[in-house]
């Protein structure tokens, strides 16, 4: 089954443990991409990655790391996370970063 | 950058039509995407207009005018399971990438 995965789905942690979010496709995309979503601030794209080995900033990237070392596999990272970071996560795949968004499930983190 | 604009909220009734609008303004313009989230839940895919004029899918068509900046979403025979938010997102072909912008979505309620 064609599926972008992500873990953990939920998450509490405390202010500056650093953490991983995973995510992993496996329909061959090119392009991932990471947002966040706020009540009343939407869907907003935290780092977007192009293919192997390039990535590159979205709206919001402060306090944020990816790495994409294998097609199939996009982290996202946080060294230390704070309060402010508390939210729903959203991995995302395209095959080319032109057609559809295929979505994973969602990650909720707390930051106490 | 990118400036989207649809409503908040609306309100329909089972069975009506209801119409969701969207106006945006965007550097390089590629096409434009809505999405349907349920609460909780990660979005999906429900049409993309690159060309003017309508799209129609079964119970879902979607209208674009590339030259207004202006796209609507159409539901008919709306069922309770239509309640749900709808996301525009147009695709910015600036900086030669292709990025997603989501507008902050329309909660559509259907009421019996």
């Amino acid at each position: 089954e064609a599926q972008v995965t992500q873990n953990p789905r939920y998450l509490i942690t405390v202010t500056g443990k650093k953490l991983t979010v995973t995510c992993s496709q496996n329909m061959n995309h090119e392009y991932m991409s990471w947002y966040r979503q706020d009540p009343g601030l939407g869907l907003r794209q935290i780092y977007y990655s192009m293919n192997v080995e390039v990535t590159d900033k979205g709206d919001v990237p402060e306090g944020y790391k990816v790495s994409r070392k294998e097609k199939r596999n996009f982290p996202l990272i946080l060294e230390s996370p704070s309060p402010n970071q508390t939210s729903l996560y959203f991995c995302a795949s395209s095959y080319s970063g032109t057609g559809e968004l295929f979505f994973g499930e969602g990650s909720r983190l707390t930051v106490l | 950058g990118q400036n989207i604009d649809q409503p908040t909220e609306m309100t329909a009734t089972e069975g009506a039509i209801v119409q969701i609008n969207c106006t945006y303004q965007t550097s390089g313009f590629n096409g434009l995407f809505w999405y349907q989230q349920h609460a909780g839940e990660a979005p999906t895919f429900l049409s993309y207009n690159v060309l003017d004029g309508l799209e129609e899918k079964g119970r879902f068509s979607s209208f674009l005018s590339r030259s207004k900046g202006y796209s609507y979403l159409l539901l008919k025979e709306l069922q309770m399971k239509d309640s749900a938010s709808y996301l525009c997102a147009p695709q910015d072909s600036g900086a030669g990438s292709y990025q997603l912008t989501f507008g902050k979505g329309t909660k559509l309620s259907v009421i019996p």
